[in-house]
């Protein structure tokens, strides 16, 4: 059973252009939902988060919008950069006394010149 | 850089074998996360750690194993290696509550053959 659904599995953009990556999940006891970036070879890199009782968080050119009552979140980037090309997972977390984090598949972002 | 160091970068061994990968947390930080990434799978949550004790098990199969030592760092152990354990390991940390950032190593690529 997968908790969390991402889409689209793989994006194209223009540069300059807005890259948009939507998450749905299921468990109503998730309490924490972050996004993470990923370059071939490296490990998965923080790039923000939120939490369910914000609607919206924006750091720099990245925003997250966040739905509670439709259980759904997403990921909007900005001015897209050639540089932002990676793959983007989101996740996220259950409450309780650990803080396991669930995933979703990842969306390869390709932002072209 | 995390501040999240694993060792080996790379694994390569025989259907059979067991190895050890080792994990070293950001300064500070109490838990202890182990993932593993697959193309069929994704990123997956094995197994977490707070301040030496198991906390979750996630879909970690009984002949992987891990534990958390004195001065924080971690070892997972993966044992009668088949060719399907060939993946990703990401070794997390994070500074525990009220924190819920988790921070990834660089992983190591475990490929059995």
């Amino acid at each position: 059973q997968q908790q969390v659904k991402q889409s689209p599995q793989s994006l194209i953009v223009q540069k300059g252009g807005i890259s948009i990556i939507n998450c749905a999940y299921e468990n109503t006891a998730f309490d924490y939902f972050p996004w993470y970036q990923q370059f071939p070879g490296k490990g998965p890199a923080l790039l923000i988060a939120i939490r369910p009782d914000v609607s919206e968080k924006k750091e720099g050119r990245f925003t997250i919008s966040f739905n509670k009552s439709a259980k759904q979140f997403s990921l909007h980037i900005m001015d897209s950069q050639p540089g932002d090309s990676a793959t983007y997972f989101c996740a996220a977390r259950s409450g309780g006394s650990n803080y396991k984090l669930t995933f979703g598949k990842g969306t390869l972002l390709t932002v072209n010149p | 850089d995390s501040g999240v160091t694993q060792t080996p970068k790379h694994l390569i061994t025989a259907t059979g074998q067991r190895v050890t990968l080792r994990c070293s947390p950001r300064s500070g930080d109490l838990s202890v996360y182990w993932y593993q990434q697959s193309l069929d799978q994704g990123l997956q949550f094995l197994i977490q750690y707070y301040n030496g004790e198991e906390r979750a098990k996630g879909n970690i199969l009984e002949r992987f194993s891990a534990q958390q030592f004195p001065d924080l760092h971690s070892e997972l152990n993966l044992s009668s290696l088949e060719l399907g354990d060939s993946a990703l390991y990401f070794c997390a940390s994070s500074a525990g509550r009220p924190e819920p950032e988790q921070f990834f190593g660089p992983g190591t690529r475990l490929t059995v053959l």
